[in-house]
C-alpha cells in the first residue's frame, strides 16, 4: 500500500511568486495535515483537514491557504514568497481525527525561495 | 505559551552502545506524546506514541518513558545501529475540541559512529 505522497519533491522560486505543493493521503485515510519545517528546527503545524473542512490553523500569515478535495488529496498554496518561505513542507495524513490517531508523513517538498 | 524542549541538541555515540534522549513539555491540555524518527530531508517516522496514562512504550530497540506528572519524557535506545543516525523529536499532541496540532521539539541529532 503506497504511503503519502508528495509533489514536488524539489521546487526552487522567486521572491514574489506563487507556488502550489500537492499532497495525497494514505488511502483510506481522510485527514490531512500540513508542517514547515526549516532547517534544523521541528516542523511547525499550518493546517489540518478533515473531510474537506479546516479543522486547525497553525500561526501562519493569511499567504498560506490550503484546501482539500473530495478524494482527500490537498494542496497548500504560499502567495507572495519570501525568502522565510524556504524550508521542507510535510504533509501528513491519519485514518480519522481524534485524541489519539497516527500520523503517518510524506518525504515532503523541499522549496527554496531565491 | 505550549512548548516542548529537547536535549542533548546533538550526540554522537559509538556503534553498539545505549543512549537516552530527553524531552520537557509545558503543553496544556496534553493528550499524548510521541517519539519520532527523521532521517536527513525525509519526512519523519513514528516510533512511539503514549497517552498521560502511559509510562512506558517499546518498539523493538526504542524504549520511551513518560512521567505526566513533572512533564518528562525519555526515549532510549538499546545497542544502537549505524542506521540509528538520524534526528529524533519529541512531539506532544494538544488536546481541545476542534484542535488536534501537534507540537515539536527541535529534535536531538543522533550520529553512531563505527
Amino acid at each position: 500500500d503506497a504511503g503519502v505522497t508528495q509533489s514536488p519533491t524539489h521546487l526552487i522560486k522567486t521572491r514574489g511568486q506563487h507556488v502550489t505543493l500537492r499532497c495525497s493521503p494514505i488511502s483510506g485515510h481522510k485527514s490531512v495535515s500540513w508542517y514547515q519545517q526549516v532547517l534544523g528546527q521541528g516542523p511547525q503545524f499550518i493546517f489540518q483537514y478533515y473531510e474537506k473542512e479546516e479543522r486547525g490553523r497553525g500561526n501562519f500569515p493569511d499567504r498560506f491557504s490550503a484546501r482539500q478535495f473530495p478524494n482527500y488529496s490537498s494542496e497548500l498554496n504560499v502567495n507572495a514568497l519570501l525568502l522565510g518561505d524556504s524550508a521542507l513542507y510535510l504533509c501528513a495524513s491519519s485514518l480519522v481525527e481524534g485524541l489519539y490517531y497516527e500520523q503517518y508523513f510524506g518525504p515532503g517538498t523541499r522549496l527554496t525561495v531565491t | 505559551k505550549n512548548q516542548v524542549e529537547q536535549s542533548p541538541q546533538s550526540l554522537i555515540i559509538l556503534e553498539g552502545k545505549n543512549c537516552t534522549l530527553q524531552c520537557n513539555y509545558t503543553v496544556s491540555p496534553f493528550s499524548n506524546l510521541r517519539w519520532y524518527k527523521q532521517d536527513t530531508g525525509r519526512g519523519p517516522v513514528s516510533l512511539t506514541i503514549m497517552t498521560f496514562s502511559e509510562n512506558t512504550k517499546s518498539n523493538g530497540r526504542y524504549t520511551a518513558t513518560l512521567d505526566a506528572d513533572t512533564k518528562q519524557s525519555s526515549l532510549h535506545i538499546t545497542a544502537s545501529q549505524l542506521s540509528d543516525s538520524a534526528s529524533y523529536i519529541c512531539v506532544v499532541s494538544l488536546s481541545g475540541a476542534g484542535s488536534y496540532q501537534l507540537t515539536f521539539g527541535k529534535g536531538t541529532k543522533l550520529s553512531v559512529i563505527p
